[in-house]
């Protein structure tokens, strides 16, 4: 079964520090994974996919097969990186199994 | 129009009441999806629909009927439903790739607050 696990429910950092969300997950196939973001007020969106191998808003994220990780991180926090995070793994279909969430909170 | 539109924003229905939800979206996107977001919880998978069949139901109990008229438009029916069906619900959609293995993104709606009194 497929199942995805973001340990931290909230995340407090001072604006300049280093960021890193955990998400760990387990797969019996080859995991495709993706983290959303959630600002106050606005939808649900894509923040980045593995696959991609893309920085957005600074952020990366690689994915660790040996320890089925795909933590999010950001050397230089802002403020406005303040939101939930869901860590997500696709299955067949496009669906979508999403993690826990975790709240990032960037403090000046 | 990069946006999924859903309506109402917020419902407050009794039980015995019968109401829908709506989404659209104008992307071309040939997959559309129903979510249920409880308080502090993550987005879960309620219907699946591929160009217009329903693909997945995520053994949703009957008293939510899903429905899709055409390719831009997917309805949530509610009849007959409990309190604890209260949650926001969530409409996405994305294009469906080739092959398993697509990446592709989903645009998510803002979502339907529905409170079942």
């Amino acid at each position: 079964a497929q199942r995805v696990t973001q340990p931290e429910k909230l995340l407090s950092v001072f604006k300049g520090a280093p960021v890193e969300l955990k998400c760990n997950y387990s797969y019996s196939g080859s995991p495709e994974l993706f983290w959303y973001v959630q600002y106050s007020r606005q939808r649900l969106q894509l923040l980045l996919r593995h696959i991609s191998r893309e920085s957005i808003k600074g952020f990366t994220a690689d994915l660790n097969k040996g320890e089925t990780s795909f933590h999010l991180k950001k050397p230089f926090a802002q403020e406005e990186d303040s939101a939930m995070y869901y860590c997500a793994l696709r299955r067949a279909g496009n669906m979508l199994t999403f993690g826990g969430g975790t709240r990032l909170m960037v403090k000046p | 129009d990069t946006e999924v539109t859903q309506t109402p924003k917020h419902l407050v229905m009794g039980m015995t009441n019968k109401k829908s939800l709506k989404c659209e979206q104008h992307m071309g996107h040939r997959a559309m999806y129903w979510y249920k977001q409880k308080a502090k919880k993550p987005p879960e998978l309620m219907f699946v629909y591929s160009y217009e069949k329903l693909s997945i139901n995520e053994s949703v109990p009957s008293r939510f009927s899903p429905e899709c008229p055409n390719s831009s438009l997917l309805n949530l029916h509610l009849h007959a439903l409990q309190p604890e069906d209260s949650a926001l619900y969530l409409c996405a959609s994305s294009h469906l790739g080739q092959g398993r293995s697509t990446n592709e993104k989903l645009f998510f709606g803002s979502g339907t607050q529905l409170s079942v009194l």
